[in-house]
């Protein structure tokens, strides 16, 4: 079946400190990724997303290069902020069928210190 | 507004009664889709909507659960007989369309449903 494994949180940063939350995926053929945030008291909304093998997602200041060699769409910032505080999801749609029917991870909650 | 709307925001109700969770999506999307998440894990889906008919209800859990969308704009989703373990946030969330793969999908803050 089609599965999303994140890394477990929360995790704690101070300010300017380098994320990379990982993130990997099990699919037949060849799905589309994403990374979806949660702002405290907000809904759901894209971050980035890639749809084939080598494509780079960024917004933000974040970037995620989508591996199919490794099955792997681990999101990266070079400077965290304070408003980067939020739970992080790592998702895919699978290559068949054609809605939007995401498969999420589990989601990691990430806190920025100042 | 202009985001997805979902009514209430909490709900407490006790095990054996019946539930509505409303969703207005954004105006003018065509495509609705209802998760559900419980306590430490991510969005699991249940159940989505192209137009007025539900396009794919594999993810409802039981026949307690039903979603209706009479019109083509706001979603019912509805839970019969409820139990403790329907206890999470249901999120409803719309898209512009169903093309394949697009991905972007507008939620709502959810609706937080307790069973006692």
């Amino acid at each position: 079946g089609n599965s999303v494994t994140q890394m477990e949180g929360p995790v704690t940063l101070s300010e300017e400190a380098f994320l990379t939350i990982n993130c990997t995926y099990t699919a037949t053929g060849y799905p589309s990724l994403f990374w979806y945030v949660q702002y405290p008291g907000e809904g759901l909304q894209l971050l980035l997303k890639a749809t084939k093998a080598d494509d780079k997602g960024s917004n933000k200041g974040f970037e995620a290069t989508y591996r199919k060699e490794t099955t792997s769409f681990h999101l990266e910032k070079g400077s965290v902020q304070v408003s980067d505080s939020a739970v992080y999801f790592c998702a895919l749609i699978p290559s068949q069928g054609g809605s939007e029917k995401l498969v999420f991870g589990k989601g990691m909650k990430l806190t920025v210190n100042p | 507004g202009a985001g997805v709307s979902q009514t209430p925001s909490n709900k407490v109700t006790e095990k054996g009664k019946y539930v509505e969770l409303r969703c207005d999506p954004i105006s003018g999307h065509t495509a609705l889709y209802w998760y559900r998440q419980s306590l430490g894990q991510g969005p699991e889906f249940l159940i989505y909507f192209q137009g007025t008919g539900a396009a794919d209800d594999s993810g409802l859990p039981n026949d307690r659960f039903f979603a209706v969308r009479p019109e083509g704009s706001v979603s019912t989703l509805k839970i019969q007989r409820t139990e403790r373990g329907d206890s999470a946030v249901y999120l409803c969330a719309s898209s512009r369309s169903s093309g394949p793969g697009t991905g972007e999908l507008f939620f709502g803050e959810g609706s937080r449903l307790t069973v006692l």
